[in-house]
């Protein structure tokens, strides 16, 4: 079984500032790692994602995220958010194929990006 | 690519009566799609997992005979909440697999109103 644990349910922070959205995840396999953003309504849009190779991963909007597997993270930052950043963000784990391609969520993490 | 197209976005019907919701896959062919419910301020929870041509995967707790998942093509899963009452009001969200290399792509959402 493998589980996902976003450490932090709310972050707020100021325009400019840099941020990080805490994850960490448990599981007995080797794991392909996600992170999700999701607007108010709206489906989820696929930040990045860690599959293989190098364990630092760049993404979309300025994200970045970083596979560390002796800590069992992936910690999402981003050096000077915006106030558009402001949404929900899911970090996510699946094992391609062991459990028929499941993908399990943490909880998210409302970023909320003042001015 | 990779684009999954989910209708309705929003729907309001009358308690006991069926609504169903379609998530088609655009440009792909999806063999497995999944279905997700998410309440307000919560993160994803799955449903069920759909193989086309075969029955769908249900999570434990989730009453087959309430939602009802047809796989019948590559391209078009369907969810149907039957006898609807008011505690299905939710966000429902559909998630395509699309392959190793792209991971998972999800649909906009339907937001499910039962009154």
């Amino acid at each position: 079984a493998q589980s996902v644990t976003q450490l932090d349910s709310q972050v707020p922070v100021f325009e400019e500032a840099p941020v990080e959205l805490r994850c960490n995840y448990s599981s007995s396999v080797s794991v392909y790692l996600f992170w999700y953003v999701q607007y108010p309504n709206q489906g989820l849009q696929l930040l990045l994602k860690y599959l293989s190779g190098s364990t630092l991963v760049k993404g979309i909007n300025g994200f970045e995220a970083e596979f560390n597997k002796s800590q069992t993270s992936f910690h999402l930052r981003k050096p000077s958010v915006h106030i558009s950043d402001t949404a929900e963000y899911f970090c996510a784990v699946s094992d391609l194929g062991g459990s028929n391609y499941k993908l399990t969520f943490g909880k998210g993490t409302l970023l909320t990006v003042n001015p | 690519g990779a684009v999954v197209s989910q209708h309705p976005s929003r729907v309001i019907c009358k308690s006991g009566t069926s609504v169903k919701i379609e998530c088609r896959s655009l440009d792909f062919q999806a063999t497995t799609m999944f279905w997700y419910r998410q309440f307000p301020k919560q993160s994803l929870m799955l449903m069920a997992t759909s193989n086309e041509g075969s029955k769908a995967t249900y999570e434990q707790g989730v009453e087959k005979d309430k939602f009802l998942i047809n796989h019948a093509s590559l391209t078009l899963s369907t969810l149907t909440v039957t006898s609807a009452h008011p505690e299905d009001s939710s966000f429902y969200i559909c998630s395509a697999f699309t392959g190793v290399n792209y991971g998972y792509t999800f649909g906009s959402g339907t937001r499910l109103t039962v009154v």
